[in-house]
């Protein structure tokens, strides 16, 4: 089973309207970490933002907040106010404390910011 | 503020041909870890390191081989190239699952074409 999925290979979204990227994920393990990375098309991983398994809070960093529905496992971003610059692609990934610190990555969503 | 660096950035092998790609981190982090990045399917896993002088395999291991003899480099290692292998590799690392928001820090990637 995947241990992260991301359902939406493309999306589109207008300048400085909201967009949400879905992500949802699979473990059995009570400590995790969720991750969101932006890949522009110059191809560097860029970390956006964290979401611990146990933080009570969704996770907000500038114009990026998690979106942390833990029973559903599901991890959603949300960008606000969208940039042109925010075109890239976007991957979700979690960290499993007890498989020896493995990363696991979604497929990854192309996110296009249209003017 | 050099992060983890790679090298080479490109490289054009042919068939059977073999090669190490060099990755070095100045963070001091324990965990490294080398994955492939392929058109629509995310990144893999090819190996990882939790500390010197120790590995151990990922998603999709065969072909490659790694080594970490110092805390602060990670080779991988590609013995008899193939075609299959052409890819983007990405090194990253990670300090030590403890802290709640440690995220993987990447390097730009080397991007690999096998004739």
């Amino acid at each position: 089973a995947q241990k992260i999925t991301q359902t939406q290979p493309g999306m589109f979204v207008q300048e400085k309207e909201a967009v949400t990227l879905d992500c949802t994920y699979d473990t059995s393990d009570p400590s995790y970490g969720l991750f969101w990375y932006k890949q522009p098309s110059s191809g560097e991983m860029i970390f956006l933002i964290y979401q611990g398994s146990y933080d009570q809070q969704n996770a907000t960093e500038g114009r990026y907040s998690l979106n942390f529905q833990k029973a559903r496992k599901s991890a959603n971003l949300v960008i606000s106010a969208s940039q042109l610059g925010d075109s890239a692609m976007y991957f979700c990934a979690m960290r499993e404390v007890n498989t020896g610190n493995q990363f696991y990555f979604g497929t990854g969503t192309s996110l296009t910011v249209i003017p | 503020n050099a992060g983890v660096t790679q090298t080479p950035k490109f490289r054009v092998l042919k068939t059977g041909q073999s090669m190490t790609l060099l990755c070095a981190q100045d963070m001091n982090h324990e965990y490294m870890y080398w994955y492939r990045q392929d058109p629509g399917m995310g990144l893999r896993l090819i190996h990882y390191s939790v500390g010197e002088g120790t590995t151990a395999k990922g998603e999709v291991p065969d072909g490659y081989n790694v080594s970490r003899l110092k805390k602060q480099n990670f080779l991988l290692g590609l013995e008899s190239a193939a075609p299959s292998q052409t890819s983007v590799y990405f090194c990253a690392s990670s300090l030590r699952w403890g802290d709640s928001n440690q995220p993987q820090h990447f390097g730009d990637g080397t991007r690999l074409s096998i004739l």
